[in-house]
């Protein structure tokens, strides 16, 4: 079945650094891939998205590329900040489900020290 | 700009009590969910529903019922609590299950 597998954490970087957080996944077809972000106490909220090979998503200065030789979705920041620190979950919409589920990896906490 | 609104924000139940979490959206998406929220665990799906009268399970539907009588709102009941059930739960809406999800800003229960 459909899968995702996110880097586990926490991850703890000092402000400025470069981020990369791991995501691969398991899909027949060609999926639809999404980053989303949960701040403390919030819902979750959408980060970024890719729907096709080679397609890069970005959005706040966070980049991610739809890989499908290495069935990945890695996300990136060049220099993160203090208000960075959140929870980054990877997600997976595959059209080859009949209803589109959603398919959600562990989630990354991502601390960053100032 | 209301978006995903959730009630209530806290709630503590004792075990065998019943509840109702409510789940209202004002952006006319047919598709909406329940999520469940558990450490190390991540976001698991309790039940959604593709439309007004239509609903179904999820990865985790035991212990909970839905109903969808509008297109607005889309009510969850905890039919009989247990301290299994202590979780963090949101609810979710999307013009169609493919497209960005929007969430509220969770329900924190906890089951004594």
């Amino acid at each position: 079945g459909n899968s995702v597998t996110q880097m586990e954490g926490p991850v703890t970087l000092s402000e400025e650094a470069f981020l990369t957080i791991n995501c691969t996944y398991t899909a027949t077809g060609y999926p639809s891939l999404f980053w989303y972000v949960q701040y403390p106490g919030e819902g979750l909220q959408l980060l970024l998205k890719a729907t096709k090979a080679d397609d890069k998503g970005s959005n706040k200065g966070f980049e991610a590329t739809y890989r499908k030789e290495t069935t990945s979705f890695h996300l990136e920041k060049g220099s993160v900040q203090v208000s960075d620190s959140a929870v980054y979950f990877c997600a997976l919409s595959s059209p080859m489900d009949s209803n589109y589920q959603l398919i959600w990896g562990a989630g990354t906490k991502l601390i960053i020290k100032p | 700009n209301a978006g995903v609104t959730q009630t209530p924000k806290f709630q503590v139940l004792k075990t065998g009590q019943s509840m109702t979490l409510q789940c209202a959206q004002d952006m006319n998406h047919e598709y909406m969910s329940w999520y469940r929220q558990d450490p190390g665990m991540g976001l698991r799906l309790i039940h959604y529903s593709v439309g007004a009268g239509i609903t179904d399970q999820g990865e985790v539907p035991n212990g909970y019922n839905v109903s969808r009588s509008t297109t607005e709102d889309f009510p969850l009941r905890l039919l009989s609590a247990a301290p299994s059930q202590t979780s963090v739960y949101f609810c979710a809406s999307s013009y169609d299950p493919g497209n960005t999800i929007y969430f509220g800003e969770g329900s924190w229960l906890t089951v004594v």
